[in-house]
């Protein structure tokens, strides 16, 4: 079966600017979760979806990020403004059950720098 | 609440010679413990994983991990290193039976050596 794809995979912007993430989960997949992966720092979960509905976004600066599932199925994660401490990986992973109850899978991957 | 700590940052081995890769959890419910496999620009994939069944666990390209609830630790073995084992590691935790949140460890970076 086909992985969790993302893109773009490298991204370059520089401060103040904004910016998009995409992610397509395994298809049946309800659960949906991004995380911000800080170099030489584990994976912090941002924010996780369960169909189109937010289950957990304690952790999402929402003063600057934004993430929508509309249709249960893909997301987009945005950050409007950028800062340099922004510069990180965000996976996206998806689950077909809840974080205990099921394996997460996770995408490659986008490399953000914020110069 | 829940945390884990992984013991060492960097661990190096020669090629043939066991792997332990330490891990301690804290939390406060039942856990589920799991580690991940992370190779450079490649997504994390799971190794193994622990929901309260069987202590000792098995689980890909020969790796497995021992629940130790006295010890409140999770630590993972392989009994010979071999070079595509070189990667980060990630000890990760979680509340069984509910849908909390993973909660990542710092990383171990597996070094193996000819």
């Amino acid at each position: 079966e086909a992985g969790v794809a993302q893109s773009p995979r490298y991204k370059i912007i520089e401060k103040r600017q904004s910016v998009a993430f995409w992610c397509n989960p395994i298809s049946g997949h309800a659960t949906l979760y991004w995380y911000q992966q800080i170099l030489g720092q584990g994976p912090k979960l941002l924010i996780q979806f369960q169909n189109n509905g937010v289950v957990d976004d304690s952790q999402l600066p929402k003063d600057r990020f934004s993430a929508e599932r509309l249709k249960g199925v893909d997301s987009t994660l945005k950050i409007q403004p950028a800062k340099l401490e922004d510069s990180a990986v965000y996976l996206c992973a998806s689950s077909s059950q809840g974080a205990a109850g099921g394996t997460q899978y996770f995408g490659p991957g986008t490399r953000l720098t914020v110069l | 609440a829940q945390s884990v700590t992984q013991l060492d940052s960097h661990v190096s081995v020669s090629e043939g010679t066991p792997v332990l890769l330490r891990c301690n959890y804290s939390s406060s419910y039942s856990p589920s413990l799991f580690w991940y496999v992370q190779h450079p620009n490649k997504g994390l994939q799971l190794l193994l994983k622990y929901t309260s069944a069987a202590t000792l666990v098995k689980g890909i390209n020969g790796f497995e991990a021992e629940f130790k609830k006295s010890e409140t630790s999770f630590h993972l073995t392989k009994p010979s290193a071999h070079m595509s084992d070189a990667a980060e590691y990630f000890c990760v935790v979680t509340v069984t039976g509910t849908a909390s949140k993973l909660t990542f460890g710092t990383g171990t970076r597996l070094q193996v050596t000819l």
